[in-house]
């Protein structure tokens, strides 16, 4: 079945650095989506992407779509503590709707 | 504009009893989904519900079922409980076919 890798598995960060993750499909997706989850919280929604090549940005996030439709990319400029959390991938597993995911990057501030 | 509201947000049951978790879904919204999160892994598909019908399922036992109600609310059961259903259980709604889904806070079901 399809797979969604995301790289790396978690990252530690300073505040004012910038980051970036990664994603990767077995399959080709016509549509990417990013999502943040807190500790007991449901994952929120952060950008959604549907075209190969486009690049959006909400805040100080920006994703992409790479071009081979098989990855997508999610950068966060100058983080702050707030950027904490998970960040999943997701893609659609089927032609309704349905979601499958990644295992998520995790991002913990550095000691 | 309300988000997507579950209950309860915590349970405790004993293994082998059965289990109703409900979900209200964004105003403006037609579709919910149900998706369990594993400690530590992203949330699996379970199954789907549109106009009151299971649209698609995951790879879930028929232990899981659920209802979708006309004002477009939902429940998910879980029958004959198992350990390993123990996770954090999340409703998303969406609107149509639409693959932008928002997510409720989950309930987190501990089975003992």
């Amino acid at each position: 079945g399809q797979q969604l890798n995301q790289s790396p598995q978690s990252m530690f960060i300073q505040e004012g650095e910038d980051v970036s993750m990664n994603c990767t499909s077995s399959s080709i997706f016509n549509t990417w989506l990013w999502y943040k989850q807190d500790p007991g919280e449901g994952p929120v929604l952060l950008i959604a992407l549907y075209k190969a090549g486009e690049l959006t940005s909400n805040g100080r996030l920006t994703a992409q779509f790479g071009i081979t439709r098989k990855d997508s990319f999610l950068n966060i400029s100058a983080s702050i503590p707030s950027d904490v959390g998970i960040y999943f991938c997701a893609g659609p597993g089927g032609s309704q709707g349905n979601l499958i995911f990644g295992k998520g990057t995790k991002l913990s501030v550095k000691p | 504009d309300a988000g997507v509201t579950q209950s309860p947000t915590h349970l405790i049951k004993t293994r082998g009893q059965q289990v109703t978790l409900r979900c209200s879904p964004k105003s403006g919204h037609d579709t919910v989904s149900w998706y369990q999160q594993a400690l530590g892994q992203g949330p699996q598909f379970i199954f789907q519900y549109y106009e009151e019908e299971e649209r698609q399922r995951g790879n879930f036992p028929d232990r899981f079922s659920g209802h979708q109600f006309p004002n477009y609310s939902s429940e998910l059961n879980v029958n004959a409980l198992l350990l390993g259903d123990s996770a954090l259980y999340l409703c998303a709604s969406s609107l149509g076919g639409r693959h932008e889904q928002y997510f409720g806070p989950g309930t987190r079901l501990t089975v003992t």
